[in-house]
């Protein structure tokens, strides 16, 4: 049974670094194929990708935000962390992260999400 | 950026009708593509994926058709428990893109 739960300090300033920490359960990111992701959603709005690393440390992010996202591995703690720099408040919203099964590029399995507030 | 269209962004329908949602890429994704459920204060949850093919455990009531732009979800008989958002993803190319979601309310 696989299962993500994302954690994280829920309110930062702006200009601030946010970090993330995913940490999963029922697979390992060091099988070939394997990958976990970051996609935020502000409140009342749509889903949107930020990055993604893959189990041979491949990593993808979004071009609007790749100058500001950092995504790194602990395959020995089963913990994915984003870190976002210089956060604004157009950066509050709901993060999740979610599992991408060897199969194909599609999330199958997602965190319960963590709602970031970005405010002083 | 493959840029996805959800439209319209509400749809009202009743228990038992059939429902179809679009959604259109702004250039060729083959068959890569996902859709996903979210009920309100909830993770999304997968429904089908490379277009048309069923993730396990989700109700046969759902299906998926379309390649290329052009992509449909299918609610054969809407149950009370599918008023919901949906959105289509493309994983075709990065950055990967969701559509806007459509909102199936009560009718």
């Amino acid at each position: 049974q696989i299962t993500l739960k994302e954690s994280g300090l829920t309110v930062v300033k702006p200009t601030q670094t946010l970090t993330l920490t995913c940490t999963f359960s029922g697979f390992s990111l060091s099988t070939n194929g394997v990958g976990v992701g970051w996609i935020r959603q502000p409140p009342g709005k749509a889903l949107e990708w930020l990055a993604l690393i893959y189990w041979n440390d491949d990593k993808r992010y979004s071009p609007s935000l790749r100058s500001r996202l950092t995504i790194t591995k602990d395959t020995s703690k089963n913990q994915v962390v984003l870190t976002m720099t210089n956060m604004d408040p157009v950066d509050s919203a709901t993060y999740y992260c979610a599992h991408r099964p060897v199969a194909g590029s599609w999330l199958d399995f997602w965190g319960q999400g963590t709602l970031v507030t970005v405010s002083s | 950026d493959i840029q996805m269209t959800q439209s319209p962004s509400t749809l009202s329908a009743s228990v038992g009708d059939r429902v179809t949602i679009p959604c259109r890429a702004s250039q060729s994704i083959s068959s890569w593509l996902a859709w996903y459920q979210q009920k309100p204060g909830k993770a999304p949850k997968l429904l089908m994926y490379k277009a048309s093919s069923l993730e396990s455990g989700v109700p046969s009531r759902f299906s998926g058709s379309g390649s290329g732009t052009e992509f449909t979800l299918t609610i054969s008989s809407l149950q009370p428990d599918d008023f919901a958002t949906y959105y289509c993803q493309q994983y075709n190319s990065y950055p990967w893109t969701f559509g806007q979601g459509t909102k199936v309310e009560i009718k």
